[in-house]
């Protein structure tokens, strides 16, 4: 099956800090998105990126397709930031459209 | 907005009892999934169901589970026999169609089995 990883594994950020997460998957995808995973479990959708670009306030994410990865950006981090960033893919032809996630980002931003 | 619904929030078992765990899918979407999460550990999938009858499982979901939609509003996931290896956090998702949509996740659910 698909491959997908996630880096880095844990990030520590300084409230207002920047940062950059990456996704990397092993084959072609149709579907891409982003999840944030907050302190109660729920998975937040993030972004529907196949391919391109999207922003949504102080996130926004690139997915090359062609070159098989995503970035999340996070710009000016603030605590509620915290949490665990998911990308999960739907690989071209893929069985049942199910989607396969990676291991996870895991974010804390200090006050 | 539309949403995916779950319930319950939050179950306890007994080892061995069954468990029925509940979504509402958002309204016009034809296509359901299962999702499970083992505590610090990545989301994997379980089951996807389209036109009443399931197009794809994992490994996972062995005889001990089932999936239903008992009518035109209802998606169920179904644990014969708990085992203390089920206690995750349960995802239902849906989408609209087959294509490369967006999957929408519902709040989970959270088996504990003792």
């Amino acid at each position: 099956g698909i491959q997908v990883e996630q880096s880095p594994p844990d990030l520590i950020l300084q409230e207002g800090a920047n940062s950059t997460l990456r996704c990397n998957f092993s084959d072609s995808v149709n579907n891409l998105q982003w999840f944030h995973q907050n302190p109660w479990g729920q998975l937040i959708n993030l972004f529907y990126i196949p391919s391109g670009t999207k922003q949504n306030g102080r996130l926004s994410a690139t997915t090359v397709a062609t070159e098989r990865y995503s970035l999340l950006y996070i710009s000016s981090s603030q605590t509620t930031d915290s949490g665990v960033y998911f990308c999960a893919v739907e690989r071209v032809l893929a069985a049942g459209n199910k989607l396969t996630f990676g291991g996870g980002t895991r974010v804390l931003v200090k006050p | 907005e539309p949403e995916v619904t779950q319930t319950p929030s939050h179950q306890v078992t007994q080892m061995g009892q069954e468990v029925i765990l509940r979504c509402v899918p958002i309204s016009n979407h034809l296509y359901f999934y299962w999702y499970r999460q083992i505590l610090g550990q990545k989301v994997e999938f379980l089951v996807s169901f389209y036109n009443n009858e399931i197009s794809e499982k994992s490994e996972i979901f062995d005889d001990q589970f089932s999936v239903e939609r008992p009518d035109g509003s209802n998606f169920t996931l179904k644990i014969r026999s708990t085992k203390l290896e089920d206690s995750a956090m349960y995802f239902c998702a849906s989408r609209v169609g087959g294509g490369p949509y967006e999957q929408y996740f519902g709040p989970g659910t959270r088996l504990t089995v003792t």
